[in-house]
């Protein structure tokens, strides 16, 4: 099956600080999404993304679908931007996503 | 517009015993995924339910794990016998396909201790 690997699995910032998450899989996708884990387990949906760039405020993500990655940006970053954030893909019929194993992000004051 | 509802949302039993989940999707949403997510390591799908009907179980402990999808909108997932191993947060989620792009919103899950 399909394998999601990401990078780094742990990073410390300080605030304001910028960073880039990185995904990479193994097969052509036809969905992929970036969720953010918070401190208390909630996942929230990011970005659906399995091509092109968007933007939702400090958050923006880039996927090259031909060279199978995508990219995760976090400007300025804030404590609460504080937790995991995994990247999830899909290349079959049905819309099961794979996850990979997530960058635990802390942020400090 | 309310979100994915699970309950319990913590609960604490001994190997051997049996444990229910119970799970309410967002309204309209047809398609329903229960998901296991051990410590540390990211969601891995159970089962995937389209309307009341079964799309995915290959992942599913069919000998101790059974789930179903009452008339197409409330989910229950079910251990018996738990192990040591079934300790994790166990998440539901649902999605609607919109504009070709299908999204998934999880719940805040439950978190099984198994003792």
């Amino acid at each position: 099956g399909i394998q999601v690997e990401q990078s780094p699995p742990d990073l410390i910032l300080q605030e304001g600080a910028n960073s880039t998450l990185r995904c990479n899989f193994s097969d052509s996708v036809n969905n992929l999404q970036w969720f953010h884990q918070n401190p208390w387990g909630q996942l929230i949906n990011l970005f659906y993304i399995p091509s092109g760039t968007k933007q939702n405020g400090r958050l923006s993500a880039t996927t090259v679908a031909t060279e199978r990655y995508s990219l995760l940006y976090i400007s300025s970053s804030q404590t609460t931007d504080s937790g995991v954030y995994f990247c999830a893909v899909n290349s079959g019929g049905y819309n099961k996503l794979i996850f990979g194993a997530g960058t635990r992000l802390a942020v400090h004051p | 517009e309310a979100g994915v509802a699970q309950s319990p949302r913590y609960k604490i039993i001994e190997k051997r015993q049996s444990v229910a989940f119970w799970c309410n999707p967002i309204s309209g949403h047809a398609t329903l995924y229960w998901y296991q997510q051990i410590l540390g390591q990211g969601p891995k799908l159970l089962i995937q339910f389209q309307n009341n009907g079964v799309v995915d179980d290959s992942q599913l402990p069919k000998d101790r794990f059974s789930a179903e999808r009452l008339k197409g909108v409330d989910s229950t997932l079910k251990i018996q016998p738990a192990k040591l191993e079934d300790s994790a947060v166990y998440l539901c989620a649902s999605s609607l396909v919109t504009g070709g792009q299908e999204t998934q919103y999880f719940g805040p899950g439950t978190r099984l201790l198994v003792l």
